[in-house]
């Protein structure tokens, strides 16, 4: 079973900061996926990703395979981008093993 | 369009009801989960169906059974609620089993079941 750590568990920034969320996971895989959680509790899928990097607005995640470790980075934050993020992998049946979630929380 | 929708939105029931929460995907998916996410917010598991097929059954209780009438609908039904139960169930879609393929996977808003 793939165990998955993300960290840090929670994180808050001052609007404009860089930020960087970690997530290394135990077992090898082919793709990974980045979500995000809203306040309202809503999931939306962020990023999936299998290697190199991958852009998408003021978003950036980036994995290496070799090291099981995967980044997601936030440019020039804005409180609007507070939310939960949460790294997942696919299990041996392509079901979803979730990390922890980073509760992100940006400052005005 | 609402492209994985889940009804109701809140549920609050008494221990001991049998409840059903319904999902629905109009993206064409070939496989639909639903997950659950306790109080800690960690989101696990609970069943997988693929083209109307059960694939994954992650050690849930006998009291929820899922079922898929058509590949675009997967709905839970859970008996004899209990208070453990109380959580946020998402419902989910991708294409591929794996939701490689596509843009991964599309969660519905979640049910937040609450069971007094």
């Amino acid at each position: 079973k793939n165990e998955v750590e993300q960290s840090p568990q929670n994180l808050t920034a001052q609007e404009g900061e860089f930020i960087t969320i970690n997530c290394s996971y135990s077992v090898g895989i082919s793709a990974l996926h980045w979500l995000q959680q809203h306040p309202g509790g809503g999931i939306v899928s962020l990023f999936m990703l299998s290697s190199g990097k991958k852009k998408h607005g003021r978003l950036i995640a980036t994995i290496n395979i070799q090291e099981k470790h995967s980044s997601l980075h936030i440019t020039a934050s804005h409180p609007r981008d507070s939310a939960v993020y949460i790294c997942a992998v696919p299990g041996s049946a392509r079901q979803l093993t979730f990390g922890s979630g980073t509760q992100l929380t940006v400052l005005p | 369009d609402t492209a994985v929708s889940q009804t109701p939105k809140y549920l609050v029931t008494q221990m001991g009801n049998d409840k059903s929460i319904k999902c629905e995907q109009n993206l064409g998916h070939d496989t639909m989960y639903w997950y659950k996410q306790d109080s800690k917010k960690f989101l696990k598991i609970m069943f997988s169906y693929n083209n109307k097929e059960l694939i994954i059954n992650e050690t849930v209780p006998n009291r929820f059974s899922p079922k898929s009438p058509d590949k675009a609908h997967l709905n839970l039904h859970i008996n004899s609620l209990e208070l453990g139960d109380s959580a946020v169930y998402f419902c989910a879609s991708s294409q591929d089993l794996g939701g490689y393929t596509n843009y991964g996977y599309t969660f519905g808003s979640g049910t937040r079941l609450t069971v007094v």
